[in-house]
């Protein structure tokens, strides 16, 4: 069984503050890392494609890293704004089964004033 | 439109009965992924699908699950005998290539009673 773990589950924090959060998964026959955003009512919206250990990739107020080896990635959020709450996504594919994504069970933000 | 459409939003059927969920993946995706998500937990792969060939079934839970897409665009997922495990978000999702980022609809959310 193939886990991918995510923390914190919930996050609060206030409107300006920077955060971050973790996903773990297994270092063995990694292929790729996904990130994913998740707004209530709305569907997932892929921000990140991540394949290369040591990758760091930026959108705007978001960047993330990957660390292959150890197998996690940060995702960090610089002066969160109330429209940074959503659901945080990861999910990670292995060499062998690569139309397979298997997803954490998130992290989920929520901004206030 | 421009995006992954699922239809129905939302679907109630009683136990035993059969259901069909719809997706209509962005044009020209050659991609087409289903994920099954139970509330508090993140998207479980069911399915793969290149064009029209289903590549990869092995995440459907039981054979009472079928998916299929004849002819590489529109896809339809279809549960029979429903129970009430069944009950979830069904989540259809699109990509251009393999390994691109996935373009998600906004679900249909499944009651089983």
């Amino acid at each position: 069984i193939l886990n991918v773990e995510q923390s914190p589950q919930s996050l609060h924090v206030q409107e300006g503050d920077s955060t971050n959060f973790t996903c773990s998964f297994p270092s063995s026959n990694f292929y790729a890392l996904h990130w994913y955003r998740w707004e209530t009512a709305k569907s997932p919206e892929a921000l990140f494609v991540m394949t290369l250990n040591g990758d760091e990739k930026k959108k705007g107020r978001i960047s993330a890293t990957l660390n292959t080896k150890e197998g996690y990635s940060y995702l960090y959020i610089k002066g969160s704004q109330p429209e940074d709450s959503a659901t945080y996504l990861c999910a990670f594919l292995v060499t062998g089964t690569a139309s397979k994504l298997t997803f954490g069970t998130g992290t989920r933000l929520q901004v206030t004033l | 439109g421009a995006g992954v459409s699922q239809s129905p939003r939302y679907k109630v059927a009683k136990r035993g009965q059969d259901v069909a969920l719809r997706c209509d993946p962005i044009s020209g995706h050659v991609s087409l992924f289903w994920y099954q998500q139970a509330l508090g937990q993140g998207p479980e792969f069911l399915t793969y699908f290149q064009n029209e060939a289903q590549l990869d079934k092995s995440g459907l839970p039981s054979d009472r699950f079928f998916a299929e897409r004849p002819e590489g665009s529109v896809s339809t997922l279809k549960i029979q005998r429903t129970q009430q495990e069944d009950s979830a978000v069904y989540l259809c999702a699109s990509s251009p290539a393999l390994h691109q980022p996935q373009h998600f609809g906004d679900g249909t959310r499944l009651s089983i009673l």
